[in-house]
């Protein structure tokens, strides 16, 4: 299965600002996916990323506060733009491997 | 995509074998049921995907009644590190992975 590294593993912010977060795979894959975790919830799903074409974003999230890169096959990374202590989460990114999802560890992200 | 109803806690002992069980009752004819594991701190693991009858892998069993309508996974002789949450999911098989997961079960396993 697909192995996956995100990072920053956490951060603590200050609101207003942005924070950049990166996935990088270990294998191509078509379409890479975000969701966020707030603390004690399930997974919702953010947006999905096709390199080479706009991310698709779940109903509820917005490319002006959750814009996406996909620059290319293994590559991807989400930003979290001018932050509120509402987007404390954590944030993770997945890869289809054919045979269920491959997350990453995970974002904590802070903001005070 | 259909939705899923679990328990949303349960507590076991070292050693039992425990069986979670999620009702799907919109599930959809092309529609897999799929089951993850979270760790705290951890992104969710796949555990196991079924479509109908019985799957068995190295961590657990999935059993799924003919009406497909729900499925329990069965993990057996439970450990303290079995301790997690645990999400049912349900969806075609071939839809590339943006999944909609529920609320989960947290499994507690004590000594």
């Amino acid at each position: 299965s697909a192995v996956i590294s995100q990072k920053p593993s956490r951060d603590i912010c200050q609101r207003g600002t942005s924070l950049t977060i990166q996935c990088q795979v270990d294998s191509q894959v078509t379409m890479m996916f975000w969701y966020r975790q707030q603390p004690g919830q399930s997974l919702t799903l953010i947006a999905t990323a096709n390199q080479g074409s706009e991310a698709t974003y779940e109903s509820g999230f917005v490319i002006d506060k959750f814009p996406i890169s996909r620059p290319n096959l293994t590559f991807s990374t989400l930003t979290v733009s001018n932050m509120s202590p509402e987007d404390s989460s954590i944030y993770l990114c997945s890869v289809d491997t054919g045979q269920g999802n491959t997350f990453g560890s995970g974002t904590r992200l802070t903001v005070v | 995509l259909a939705k899923t109803t679990q328990p949303i806690s349960m507590d076991s002992y070292e050693g039992q074998e425990v069986n979670i069980t999620c009702s799907h009752n919109n599930i959809a004819t092309n529609d897999y049921i799929t089951w993850y594991q979270q760790f705290p701190s951890q992104g969710p693991r796949f555990i196991i995907q079924g479509y109908k009858t019985k799957v068995t892998n190295e961590v657990a069993s999935l059993f799924i009644p003919a009406d497909r309508k729900s499925s329990t996974l069965s993990l057996p002789r439970v450990s303290l590190s079995d301790t997690a949450v645990y999400y049912c999911l349900v969806g075609d098989g071939g839809s590339q992975g943006n999944l909609i997961f529920g609320k989960g079960t947290k499994l507690s396993v004590k000594p």
